[in-house]
């Protein structure tokens, strides 16, 4: 089946621009992740929603960073007033949800982030 | 907050020969452990992981990994490498007290085989 993927998959914006990166995750999976990948380190976790509601946003840097998950499926990482460190990787992942502690993660391609 | 080191950034092999990639962590609590493997031009995915159990743990394409309590590590080997594993390896830990799997990872080994 298909897996995560997500849209774009590149993007240039200028610093001080508001950018939205999506996430698609497995049909069927209620478990999202939101993950950032800066340039020479591991991911870093962002954000975690099970169903619509963000259980855990301890990950998210400030206040600029925002994300959603309307319908329990489709998740958008929202950037406001960019800065030149925002730029990196977002990964996604989703899981089934149903062994919170066990399941597999499975990532998405990422988006690669770059604000001028 | 637990955390996760992985000493070598990068690891060149020739093809055949024994890989080792390091990694050790750090938690007050006990923990779950991963491996995962970053493929040229594609996604995480995820290679192995300690749950319960045997602390020996395997993957389907030969490589290996051992939880070790005492010294907190939970290092990757492989007895003969290929090319094809040529890859950026990342471990990564999950405390069992977060309510869900909030992975943190190392900075990752990039495994570098030739021929």
């Amino acid at each position: 089946g298909a897996g995560v993927s997500q849209t774009p998959s590149n993007k240039v914006t200028e610093k001080g621009k508001y950018v939205e990166l999506r996430c698609d995750p497995i049909s069927g999976h209620t478990a999202l992740y939101w993950y950032r990948q800066s340039l020479g380190q591991g991911p870093e976790f962002l954000i975690y929603f099970q169903g619509t509601g963000a259980a855990d946003d301890s990950g998210l840097p400030n206040d600029r960073f925002f994300a959603v998950r309307p319908e329990g499926s489709v998740s958008t990482l929202k950037i406001q007033r960019t800065e030149r460190g925002d730029s990196a990787v977002y990964l996604c992942a989703s899981s089934s949800g149903t062994d919170p502690y066990q399941e597999t993660q499975y990532f998405g391609p990422g988006t690669r982030l770059l604000v001028l | 907050a637990q955390s996760v080191t992985q000493l070598d950034s990068q690891v060149p092999v020739f093809e055949e020969a024994p890989v080792e990639l390091r990694c050790n962590y750090s938690s007050s609590v006990s923990v779950y452990l991963f491996w995962y493997v970053q493929y040229p031009n594609q996604g995480l995915q995820l290679l192995l992981k300690y749950l319960s159990g045997s602390t020996l743990v395997e993957s389907i394409n030969g490589f290996e990994a051992e939880f070790n309590k005492s010294q907190t590590s939970f290092h990757l080997r492989k007895p003969s490498v290929h090319i094809s594993d040529t890859a950026e390896y990342f471990c990564a830990v999950s405390e069992m007290n977060t309510g869900f799997q909030k992975l943190v990872f190392g900075t990752g080994t990039r495994l570098l085989v030739s021929p």
